[in-house]
């Protein structure tokens, strides 16, 4: 089945610092999104980003599809940003979604 | 624009009980979505309907697990009897696209499950 591998599994940063999360995937995808995962366990939607560049404030995240890979940028971290980020990428005729492995971030005052 | 609801948030039950939970997606969201997610894991879906039919549930355990959507509103995920292992977190996502599209998927606050 598809692979879905993130990078680096755990990061920790000064507030203030920007950071760049890798998500790798092994076949050809219809769509993928970006998820945040809070200290609580809440899932927020981020991008649903299949191919392209978004921004939204301080993230931003670029598909190259062709390339098998996208990328998050986290811009002036603030601790608030906390928490596992998941990239998660569907495909086949149902569009099912398979999770990657995650990120950990940890922001420091 | 009321989100995802799930209840309850937390259940302790002893192994070989059942538990139930229920989830409400968000108004007109056609398609939703059961996860479950293993601590120190990504979530992994169980099952998917479109509207009241299911489109893909390859991955639930069907010997114990059950799961209807009544009417393409809400759904209840059901356990009997329940394992060790089932111990977990389960998510319930809803998404407006209709079938052959995902869409943005957007996620409920989650049921904890720990199973004694």
């Amino acid at each position: 089945g598809i692979q879905v591998e993130q990078s680096p599994p755990d990061l920790i940063l000064q507030e203030g610092a920007n950071s760049t999360l890798r998500c790798n995937f092994s076949d050809s995808v219809n769509n993928l999104q970006w998820f945040h995962q809070n200290p609580w366990g809440q899932l927020i939607n981020l991008f649903y980003i299949p191919s392209g560049t978004k921004q939204n404030g301080r993230l931003s995240a670029t598909t190259v599809a062709t390339e098998r890979y996208s990328l998050l940028y986290i811009s002036s971290s603030q601790t608030t940003d906390s928490g596992v980020y998941f990239c998660a990428v569907g495909f086949g005729n149902t569009d099912k979604l398979i999770f990657g492995t995650g990120t950990r971030l940890q922001v420091f005052p | 624009e009321a989100g995802v609801a799930q209840s309850p948030r937390y259940k302790i039950i002893e192994k070989r009980q059942s538990v139930a939970f229920w989830c409400n997606p968000i108004s007109g969201h056609a398609t939703l979505y059961w996860y479950q997610q293993i601590l120190g894991q990504g979530p992994k879906l169980l099952i998917q309907f479109q509207n009241n039919g299911v489109v893909d549930d390859s991955q639930l355990p069907k010997d114990r697990f059950s799961a209807e959507r009544l009417k393409g509103v809400d759904s209840t995920l059901k356990i009997q009897p329940a394992k060790l292992e089932d111990s977990a977190v389960y998510l319930c996502a809803s998404s407006l696209v209709p079938f052959g599209g995902t869409g943005t998927q957007y996620f409920g606050p989650g049921t904890r499950l720990l199973v004694l």
